[in-house]
């Protein structure tokens, strides 16, 4: 089992592109995550989807929106990339929102330019 | 805005000491407390989780939690060189129908050989 995985590891942007963060996960798990981490900031909730066919925002939501594809695959999509956007996005899961371990992905650091 | 506050650190022990680690939180309605290990440059991984006052053991690690005071620990014996990772407490409550993991921004522990 692959657990969580993301793509792209890396991706550097210009301010004003767009792009598509990717997760999936082979645990069957109902829940996934989008977190960001900053220097100093600890991790902070984007959107999650509890199950399949619902989203919903977290902590910093503006200027993102989310996708729940399929059970497996979760994205994110920045629209118009800005440089407070630059950071580590985590994707997790979980087998139930609100189970106890939120297993995680191994990040994509991105830099907007 | 729930809040989880850490010790800022960066905190620094001998190989072998015990390596004490500190969260508070403000939410009063908080339910589980959760200890994450992240090494540098990887992602978030779950070691320690506690629901009621008093300590958890495992192993190497014990979990101190009490509600009244808004407080939680981890305690690290005979602290390795391995254990040098940054430590992030998280707590989870209800809004709603809804689970939330709040993260606090993380305790640097170096263990010196």
């Amino acid at each position: 089992n692959a657990g969580v995985t993301q793509t792209p590891k890396f991706q550097v942007l210009k301010t004003g592109q767009s792009m598509t963060l990717q997760c999936a996960q082979d645990m069957n798990h109902n829940s996934m995550y989008w977190y960001r981490q900053d220097p100093g900031m600890g991790l902070r909730l984007i959107y999650y989807s509890a199950s399949e066919g619902t989203t919903d925002k977290g902590e910093v939501p503006n200027g993102y929106n989310v996708s729940r594809l399929n059970k497996r695959e979760f994205s994110l999509r920045l629209e118009s990339a800005a440089p407070s956007q630059t950071s580590v996005y985590f994707c997790a899961s979980s087998e139930l929102e609100g189970a106890d371990t939120q297993y995680f992905g191994p990040g994509t650091r991105l830099t907007v330019l | 805005q729930k809040e989880v506050e850490q010790n800022s650190g960066p905190l620094s022990v001998p190989e072998g000491a015990i390596a004490s680690l500190n969260c508070t939180y403000s939410d009063r309605g908080s339910q589980s407390f959760f200890w994450y290990r992240q090494y540098s440059g990887k992602s978030p991984e779950l070691i320690m989780s506690i629901y009621s006052n008093g300590d958890k053991e495992d192993g190497r690690f014990t979990a101190q939690l009490n509600k009244a005071s808004q407080y939680v620990s981890l305690l690290i014996r005979d602290s390795q060189p391995s254990d040098s990772a940054t430590y992030l407490c998280a707590v989870r409550s209800v809004g709603g129908s809804n689970y939330k993991l709040t993260f606090g921004k993380g305790t640097l522990l170096t263990v010196n050989p």
